[in-house]
């Protein structure tokens, strides 16, 4: 399978606890997004990479949210000191960007996180 | 700041008509506009994009957009629904700019009656 793949594809934690999800995007693609959705709502942007450089990170996301990209390749998005409210489906997704063109998103299947 | 809207929670079709899934965007100068749907359990799957050129893009499963500069609009189209067409669509938007990032809307639930 040659697709966006994430890990773990659920996972339950405790309120205060350290959590991360690990995305590997499509081999040639340069750019890669972090969203989070909650049921029935958009995904929403959290923060996008252009190869290994971090481009953005949404205002609305707190010092808790960290995300690396380090090689270029996979990308880590870390939880720290989980809240009930960051219970959602954390999707990854990549393109391949190009000047002057733009590929679509693919999206991985998602990391689906419970916070107790 | 970029900015999409979609302003129907839900459409209900009956099976064999034509539908429409309304989006309007924001965005400084020319947007790249796309398409996805999202069935039951299932990751974002891409149907469809507008980069430049033609107003009317056709994609996957039968169904087209048409842009719109003067409304700013990319109104998703299809000439005959189909139940299995039933799943959440959700319209999404980016600049021009190198940096610009890809932001959705919140969805729009397709109901096809049969």
């Amino acid at each position: 399978d040659t697709g966006v793949s994430q890990d773990p594809r659920h996972k339950i934690t405790k309120r205060g606890q350290n959590v991360t999800f690990r995305c590997d995007p499509i081999s040639e693609h340069n750019r890669l997004y972090w969203y989070r959705q909650t049921l029935g709502q958009g995904p929403e942007f959290l923060t996008y990479f252009q190869n290994e450089a971090q481009l953005e990170k949404s205002r609305l996301l707190s010092d808790r949210f960290s995300a690396e990209r380090p090689k270029g390749s996979f990308s880590t998005l870390e939880i720290q000191r989980t809240e009930q409210g960051d219970s959602a489906m954390y999707l990854c997704a990549s393109s391949l960007d190009r000047v002057a063109n733009t590929g679509e998103l693919f999206f991985g299947e998602g990391s689906r996180l419970t916070v107790l | 700041a970029q900015s999409v809207a979609q302003p129907e929670d839900q459409v209900n079709v009956a099976e064999g008509n034509p539908l429409t899934v309304k989006c309007t965007y924001s965005v400084s100068g020319n947007p790249y506009l796309f398409w996805y749907v999202q069935y039951p359990n299932r990751g974002l799957q891409f149907l469809l994009k507008y980069i430049t050129g033609d107003n009317l893009v056709k994609g996957s499963y039968g169904f087209e957009a048409e842009f719109n500069k003067s409304q700013t609009s990319f109104h998703l189209k299809k000439p005959s629904a189909l139940v299995s067409d039933s799943a959440l669509y959700f319209c999404a938007v980016r600049g021009m700019n190198r940096d610009d990032k890809i932001i959705f809307g919140k969805g729009t639930r397709l109901h096809i009656l049969p």
